[in-house]
């Protein structure tokens, strides 16, 4: 079955800093990866996504994800954290047929100045 | 072009009572797709359709009811709501095609059930 994992529920990091947002994912063949953003209160907005092409992935606003087959994980960062950036985000994996969405259960991303 | 839209935005229901959601695309989308959002759970997949005229079932179906009469539009009904149905519910949508990977989403209805 597909699954994903999001390894921690919360994050903190100062404006600035380097951001780390961790995924570990379960597939038994190649999956598709996304990274999805919700701010508070707001739908959800595609960051970037990992459909079996180039490993690393820019996404929108600096993020970028580094696909790692051996250890079936899928993080997402971001060199320098800004304020704007404070939001919850789901790792996802596409399901075959009509690709529908497996979402982990979200790492709030907080950020202060 | 206004993407995704839910209506309504917020609702409170008494149990037992009946509701339908209504979710319109404007992008000509194929798939349609109900999501609930929970604390600590994230989306699961309520109902889905590949285009008009036909659904299906989700992960999470129990309780809900859907229709896709018309290709733009996406409805779900709850006949007889329980607090458990307390939820943020995400209409979606996405083009048809192995390519097109990206789901849009609208801004959410926030249902809650006394």
């Amino acid at each position: 079955a597909q699954s994903v994992t999001q390894l921690d529920s919360h994050v903190s990091v100062s404006e600035g800093t380097p951001v780390l947002l961790r995924c570990n994912y379960s597939s038994s063949y190649s999956p598709s990866l996304f990274w999805y953003v919700q701010h508070p209160n707001k739908g959800l907005q595609l960051l970037l996504k990992y459909t079996s092409a180039a490993t690393l992935v820019k996404g929108i606003n600096g993020f970028e994800a580094e696909f790692k087959k051996s250890e079936t994980s899928f993080h997402l960062t971001k060199p320098s954290a800004h304020m704007s950036d404070a939001a919850e985000y789901f790792c996802v994996v596409s399901l075959p047929g009509f690709q529908k969405l497996v979402f982990g259960t979200g790492t709030r991303l907080l950020v202060s100045p | 072009n206004a993407g995704v839209t839910q209506t309504p935005k917020f609702r409170v229901l008494k149990t037992g009572q009946s509701m339908t959601l209504l979710c319109a695309q404007d992008m000509n989308h194929e798939y349609m797709y109900w999501y609930r959002q929970d604390p600590g759970m994230g989306l699961r997949l309520i109902h889905y359709s590949v285009g008009e005229g036909t659904t299906a079932k989700g992960e999470v179906p129990d309780g809900y009811n859907v229709s896709r009469l018309k290709k733009q539009n996406f409805l779900l009904g709850l006949e007889s709501a329980a607090p458990s149905q307390t939820s943020v519910y995400f209409c979606a949508s996405k083009n048809q095609g192995s390519r097109a990977y990206e789901q849009y989403f609208g801004p959410g209805t926030r249902l809650t059930v006394t």
